[in-house]
């Protein structure tokens, strides 16, 4: 039971490069999130996906894409990437039961330098 | 929209002492959840709270559900140099809403 596996873990790209971010989930959960973690700004949400075959814009979705390929899939793509995306990335998947339990779980992370 | 907030931004302590950290909103959360973060690290689960009033530990580690259901408190006690990391709060609304976050505080301990 791995949890929340996130490839790659560091990566440098080029201003105008493409690239996408790999999240997957072994727990079954139904829902799984994007954030961006910046000095000083706490974690954003980019994208989440409530179920599978949904997906939604967070606080800061521009010049992203995802899409969440089966239930345990979550990619987040970008397609032209800017400096201003160099930040820490983080996947994560929501368990929610039925008597009230409600927790999040995090990836490992993702270090991107956009140059 | 939902704004959580922790202060200070850093904290220093010497080893030994303990600590505690709170988290407060304008909003009512159904759920506060209680994370720490390593360096280099993805933040990672310490204490789930689900009910107004609640006080849940793990280990030395002891979290409290505010009554009016708009705080949360986290208290770390005879710290530890690898008590070290960011400490985040988050709350979330409802079945259906998606989890805020504070923006997070900094723990250094001292030797």
């Amino acid at each position: 039971n791995a949890g929340v596996t996130q490839t790659p873990k560091f990566q440098v790209l080029k201003t105008g490069q493409s690239m996408t971010l790999q999240c997957a989930q072994d727990m079954n959960h139904n829902s799984m999130y994007w954030y961006r973690q910046d000095p000083g700004m706490g974690l954003r949400l980019i994208y989440y996906s409530a179920s599978e075959g949904t997906t939604d814009k967070g606080e800061v979705p521009n010049g992203y894409n995802v899409s969440r390929l089966n239930k345990r899939e979550f990619s987040l793509r970008l397609e032209s990437a800017a400096p201003s995306q160099t930040s820490v990335y983080f996947c994560a998947s929501r368990y929610t039961s039925g008597w009230g339990v409600d927790t999040q779980y995090f990836g490992p992370g993702t270090r991107l330098t956009v140059l | 929209g939902q704004q959580l907030n922790q202060s200070p931004q850093s904290m220093f302590i010497q080893e030994g002492e303990d600590v505690s950290m709170n988290c407060t909103s304008s909003s009512i959360f159904n759920t506060w959840l209680w994370y720490k973060q390593d360096p280099g690290e993805g933040p990672v689960l310490l204490i789930a709270l689900y009910k107004a009033g609640e006080l849940t530990s793990n280990g030395r580690l002891t979290a409290q559900f505010g009554i009016t259901r708009k705080d949360s408190f986290l208290n770390i006690s005879a710290s530890i140099p690898s008590d070290v990391g960011i400490y985040f709060c988050a709350g979330q609304g409802g079945a259906n809403s998606k989890l805020t976050f504070g923006k997070g505080i900094t723990l250094s301990v001292r030797p």
